[in-house]
């Protein structure tokens, strides 16, 4: 399995600053993505991050907010711009890979707490 | 459009017992993909079993079974003899398309349900 780590694992981050999470993985991968879980809730995915090309936003989400670069096929960073507390959220980033297509995994998370 | 539904907010159960945590799916594509992730409270996702909505057996991993009945659109996660480091929040996902072409889609997540194994 893909072995995934994420920095910061959990930052405390005051309103209207940005934060940039990196997301590394041990092997190139296909896919990468970057999910938000809000506080008592499921998970939401954000944005698909594209090798070589602008990531892929989903509804509601935007690249102003969630600028997303990914430079190479083991790494990949979401910054989280002019933080609101309701930015306050757990942000996993996942890899999907076609050598392994019945599978998904998560890196360990960025628990972001915005005052 | 698709749908994970998840009914138990939370459930309890006893050490060294099994316990069942019920998922159900709604979508209109004949190919797709069923995950159960395990979320204890660090926060991390940890993959735990998948089925493919053409496999014939239902999936197993050590403790862990998927109860698949696809005309029930029901995935329903077993584990069994349950152990303190169990409790966790459990989700199931779900991704339209099976296979190398798809494994780049998008996880659909049902609500989670909270298990807690009791001693």
């Amino acid at each position: 399995s893909a072995v995934i780590s994420q920095k910061p694992s959990r930052d405390i981050c005051q309103r209207g600053t940005s934060l940039t999470i990196q997301c590394q993985v041990d092997s190139q991968v296909t896919m990468m993505f970057w999910y938000r879980q809000q506080p008592g809730q499921s998970l939401t995915l954000i944005a698909t991050a594209n090798q070589g090309s602008e990531a892929t936003y989903e509804s509601g989400f935007v690249i102003d907010k969630f600028p997303i670069s990914r430079p190479n096929l083991t790494f990949s960073t979401l910054t989280v711009s002019n933080m609101s507390p309701e930015d306050s959220s757990i942000y996993l980033c996942s890899v999907g890979d076609r050598g392994l297509p019945d599978t998904q995994y998560f890196g360990p998370g960025t628990r972001l707490t915005v005052l | 459009a698709q749908k994970i539904t998840q009914t138990q907010p939370g459930m309890f159960v006893q050490e060294k017992e099994a316990v069942t945590l019920d998922c159900t799916y709604d979508t209109s594509d004949p190919s797709y993909g069923l995950f159960w992730y395990k979320q204890p409270s660090s926060g991390e996702m940890i993959f735990l079993i998948y089925q493919g909505s053409y496999d014939q057996q239902n999936a197993t991993e050590g403790r862990y079974s998927l109860n698949f009945q696809k005309a029930r659109k029901s995935a329903n996660l077993v584990i069994s003899a349950s152990q303190l480091g169990d409790s966790a929040m459990y989700f199931c996902a779900m991704r339209e398309g099976q296979g190398r072409e798809t494994s780049g889609s998008r996880l659909t997540f049902g609500e989670g349900t909270q298990l807690t194994v009791n001693p």
